[in-house]
């Protein structure tokens, strides 16, 4: 498996919670941490979270990122505007000496 | 803070070679591994390469490996993609990012590369 399975989209009104997915195998998200980045239109992505519960310094605590087998999810707290974004898992895949990227997600504030 | 530039993006024919350049400070460049991401047009990220802390492992991605070289030199804080035998599908806004976390917590804001006849 060379990508990571991430729904395309995703929505939610100002104060909701958001869940994002992705699936991966055993010899990614199985067996290797997972991480979460933002990335604004026109911009380069952002790191927000691991699976191993990371935070870059300034990224709020909005952003969970748990893992469960060979899934993870992003949780997205109290929705907000700033949140319209693309997003994107990652983990290293031990088969493919690689990191593979999710398909991303694209989140609309309603 | 840390900053990460790249530089030496430009458009070039299919089969030719392109160099592009990482620059990066605020940090201790030579401890931490170095990535390079790509995002074609509309497209989402995929992985190009990493080098070690030290140079000394190298792994690619299978769309790249045997075209693309990663290299770093530390007395410069600087990292390289060489790209030979460049192909349309070569396309893409190539990001330099450092490893650290499990992932990439410092990204560049990308050189552009087009491959077109």
């Amino acid at each position: 498996q060379s990508v990571l399975t991430q729904p395309p989209s995703a929505s939610g009104t100002p104060g909701q919670n958001v869940t994002i997915s992705c699936s991966g195998a055993t010899s990614n998200i199985g067996r290797n941490t997972v991480t979460w980045y933002r990335q604004l239109p026109g911009t380069a992505p952002e790191l927000l979270i691991t699976s191993t519960n990371l935070r870059p310094s300034g990224v709020p605590d909005r952003y969970s990122g748990p893992k469960s087998g060979t899934s993870a999810s992003l949780v997205i707290s109290g929705l907000q505007s700033e949140d319209e974004a693309d997003y994107y898992c990652a983990a290293w895949d031990d088969s493919l000496n690689g990191y593979i990227f999710g398909t991303g997600t694209k989140v609309t504030v309603l | 803070q840390v900053q990460l530039v790249e530089s030496g993006g430009g458009v070039v024919q299919p089969g030719r070679s392109l160099r592009l350049s990482c620059v990066g400070s605020g940090f201790t460049f030579s401890t931490y591994a170095m990535h390079w991401v790509r995002q074609a047009p509309g497209k989402g990220l995929q992985w190009v390469a990493i080098i070690s802390y030290d140079g000394s492992k190298k792994y690619y991605a299978d769309s790249v490996k045997g075209r693309f070289s990663i290299s770093r030199d530390d007395s410069k804080n600087s990292m390289y993609l060489q790209m030979n035998s460049l192909e349309p599908d070569d396309t893409a806004l190539y990001y330099c990012a450092r490893g650290n976390l499990g992932g990439f917590d410092y990204w560049g804001q990308g050189a552009a590369v087009a491959v077109s006849s």
